[in-house]
């Protein structure tokens, strides 16, 4: 079945550092990806939405030059959180999907700390 | 915009028993998507629905699908331990497109 990795599972870093979280497609190619945030006890928000070889979509909210992402190829895109802070602390999991005819397949999701 | 409204959101049973999750959404759609996430984890695909009347079960989960009612439903028949977990549905408008998730019931399963 279709596999999306994402690495890292889990970062600490400190309060003014950048973080850049990979997310793969391993055997097919996701034409669409997608990032969503999830803080404890709560549901998966959407945070953007990104194809191949374009500029992401962000959701209402989302700061665009805070949150930057990257889909250069079909097998990959990552999320940077510039210059974090502890409250984006939070659990970031990716989403990806080759298209209509298919669902989505979810990474493994990281575990984002800021100290 | 479309809304995912999910009930109950906490949910404690006994072992054995049985119980349904609801699951309603705002805006026509055909596919549904139920997900289980344990604590620290990522989400596991349960079922997906992709037209009304659907019918799905895998073990002791059984989902269905009513999209003139734009509601689906989880059941959970003999409960097990192992069942514990956060359940979430989740809607596309148009398939592939985004998902929007409801926000999730936590189970917990008693012995």
């Amino acid at each position: 079945g279709a596999v999306v990795s994402q690495h890292p599972s889990w970062v600490i870093c400190k309060s003014g550092t950048s973080v850049k979280i990979e997310c793969r497609s391993l055997d097919f190619q996701a034409t669409t990806m997608f990032w969503y945030r999830q803080f404890p006890k709560q549901s998966l928000m959407l945070m953007a939405t990104s194809n191949e070889g374009s500029k992401a979509t962000y959701e209402q909210g989302v700061e665009k030059d805070k949150f930057l992402i990257n889909h250069a190829s079909l097998t990959l895109s990552t999320l940077t959180v510039t210059s974090a802070h502890p409250e984006d602390s939070s659990f970031y999991i990716c989403s990806a999907t080759s298209g209509p005819r298919y669902g989505y397949t979810f990474g493994s999701g990281t575990r984002l700390t800021v100290v | 915009e479309l809304k995912v409204e999910q009930n109950p959101l906490f949910l404690s049973m006994q072992e054995g028993k049985n119980y349904t999750i609801y699951c309603n959404y705002s805006t026509t759609s055909d596919r549904l998507y139920w997900y289980r996430q344990d604590p620290g984890k990522s989400l596991e695909s349960l079922f997906v629905l992709l037209s009304n009347g659907a019918v799905k079960q895998e073990g002791r989960l059984m989902a269905s699908l009513d999209t003139k009612a734009r509601l689906s439903t989880l059941h959970i028949t003999a409960a097990v331990h192992d069942l514990s977990a956060t359940y979430f549905c989740a809607v596309d408008i148009t398939s592939g497109s985004r998902l929007t998730f409801g926000e999730g019931t936590q189970l917990t399963v008693n012995p």
